[in-house]
């Protein structure tokens, strides 16, 4: 399958600094991303979903001004959690898809987020 | 709306055992995939499988298998001979395309105990 790469694994950072989160396709384009968050022995929520070149779209109760998202090139989002709070810290994780309907989209490995 | 139950929560089994963890989905699309992604605990998804709704053949790998039965709307998967490695939880999935999120079940939590 194709590789999706998520960078950091693991970021621990104070309250009321912000976090970016970057998503890379290595091999191919990503014309959507999707953006999950995980709390500790919970599912995945689905945050949002980003088109390249367009606003996000954000799932409802996701506050778009804390989770900025950003999917400025085919290869690359961002996850930028603003101010970040205690109550932020879960694990976020990216999938990308080339589009279309018979397409995959593919999971990077995740980053684990503390906020202390 | 989408909706995908994994009832069972926790299972334990005993290596070497045989275990089926069940799936149900809910879907008012006529085509879509279903996926079973198992979860480590360093947290990244291993993708298992992916399945097309057009597709109700079962599936064997190695030691796992799917079972798809649109009738039942249920994906269940089974491992047989359980090893300690295959603790981990596993959660089934639902998309329209390829380009739609995923929905995901709770997930269940597998421990296999030596």
């Amino acid at each position: 399958g194709a590789v999706v790469s998520q960078h950091p694994s693991r970021v621990i950072c104070k309250s009321g600094t912000s976090v970016k989160i970057e998503c890379r396709s290595l091999d191919f384009q990503a014309t959507t991303m999707f953006w999950y968050r995980q709390f500790p022995k919970k599912s995945l929520m689905l945050m949002a979903t980003s088109n390249e070149g367009s606003k996000a779209t954000y799932e409802q109760g996701v506050e778009k001004d804390k989770f900025l998202i950003n999917h400025a090139s085919l290869t690359l989002s961002t996850l930028t959690v603003t101010s970040a709070q205690p109550e932020d810290s879960s694990f976020y994780i990216c999938s990308a898809s080339s589009g279309g309907w018979n397409t995959e989209a593919f999971f990077g490995q995740g980053t684990r987020l503390t906020v202390v | 709306a989408q909706k995908v139950t994994q009832a069972q929560t926790e299972i334990s089994v005993v290596e070497k055992e045989d275990v089926t963890l069940d799936c149900v989905y809910e879907t008012r699309d006529t085509t879509y995939y279903l996926f079973w992604y198992k979860q480590p605990p360093s947290g990244e998804l291993v993708f298992l499988i992916r399945r097309n709704s057009f597709d109700e053949q079962n599936e064997i790998s190695g030691r796992y298998s799917w079972n798809f039965q649109k009738s039942t709307s249920s994906f269940n998967f089974t491992i047989t001979a359980s090893q300690v490695v295959d603790s981990a939880v596993y959660f089934c999935a639902l998309s329209f395309s390829g380009n739609t999120p995923l929905v995901f079940g709770k997930g269940t939590r597998l421990s296999v105990i030596a």
